[in-house]
């Protein structure tokens, strides 16, 4: 299976200030047509996983313009230009271009 | 905007059979891949399986031997099954829609509980 390996596991950080998360896959996400698959989800406490983010940085419509996504694999990054009190949650990453889709262990983001 | 919802029991006793169902609301399923996934405190996030709008199944090879995901188009429905349950499969099971090479519309969750 890929494994995706996220870092920090643990994010704290204060209002108003950027945030960066990281993503690391054991195996290349290129697919056959030349497009790397990279997802980010986010998911508040109590709620289920939200994508932000697909095709490393596509963002998902409504999803506010400080998330963004980077990365050409193996290293992959998500990117909260300035952090509000909304984003506090757990972010993953996801891989589906190998089978069985895997996912990162998660980065928890709380506010300072 | 689609939305996923999950139902069916929230306990089951250990090696019984877990059946739960998914309705979708507010889109079709054709165009589209119907997947489960789980998350569990000890092993977070993890892709169980899905079916195309046409049938065609992918399953985790972890539980492909104990996973059948089923769909009916005229409902509007999908369904996981998950047989000979142990303590282990304890977890928050979500239904999801898949599309391309990602998932972008996931149920609200229900929390499964293996116990006698």
């Amino acid at each position: 299976d890929v494994v995706m390996t996220q870092s920090p596991l643990s994010l704290p950080v204060t209002l108003g200030q950027p945030a960066s998360i990281s993503c690391r896959s054991s195996q290349s996400l290129v697919y056959i047509d030349g497009n790397t698959d990279l997802t980010w989800f986010q998911q508040r406490p109590g709620q289920s996983p939200r994508r932000l983010i697909y095709k490393v940085s596509k963002r998902d419509s409504g999803v506010p313009d400080r998330f963004s996504g980077s990365g050409a694999g193996p290293d992959f990054t998500l990117k909260i230009s300035r952090v509000e009190a909304e984003d506090v949650g757990i972010y993953y990453c996801m891989q589906a271009i190998q089978w069985p889709w895997t996912f990162g262990q998660g980065t928890k983001v709380e506010i300072k | 905007q689609v939305q996923l919802q999950e139902s069916g029991p929230g306990l089951v006793k250990p090696s019984e059979t877990l059946s739960l169902t998914c309705t979708v609301s507010g889109g079709y399923m054709s165009s589209y891949s119907w997947g489960w996934s789980r998350q569990s405190p000890g092993k977070g996030l993890e892709w169980i399986g899905h079916i195309s709008d046409t049938g065609g199944t992918s399953y985790n090879p972890s539980l492909e031997s104990r996973v059948t995901i089923s769909i009916d188009t005229s409902k509007n429905q999908f369904s996981l099954k998950l047989t000979s349950l142990t303590a282990a499969d304890t977890a928050v099971y979500f239904c999801a829609r898949a599309y391309g090479r990602s998932t972008d519309s996931w149920g609200q969750g229900i929390l499964v509980t293996v116990s006698s």
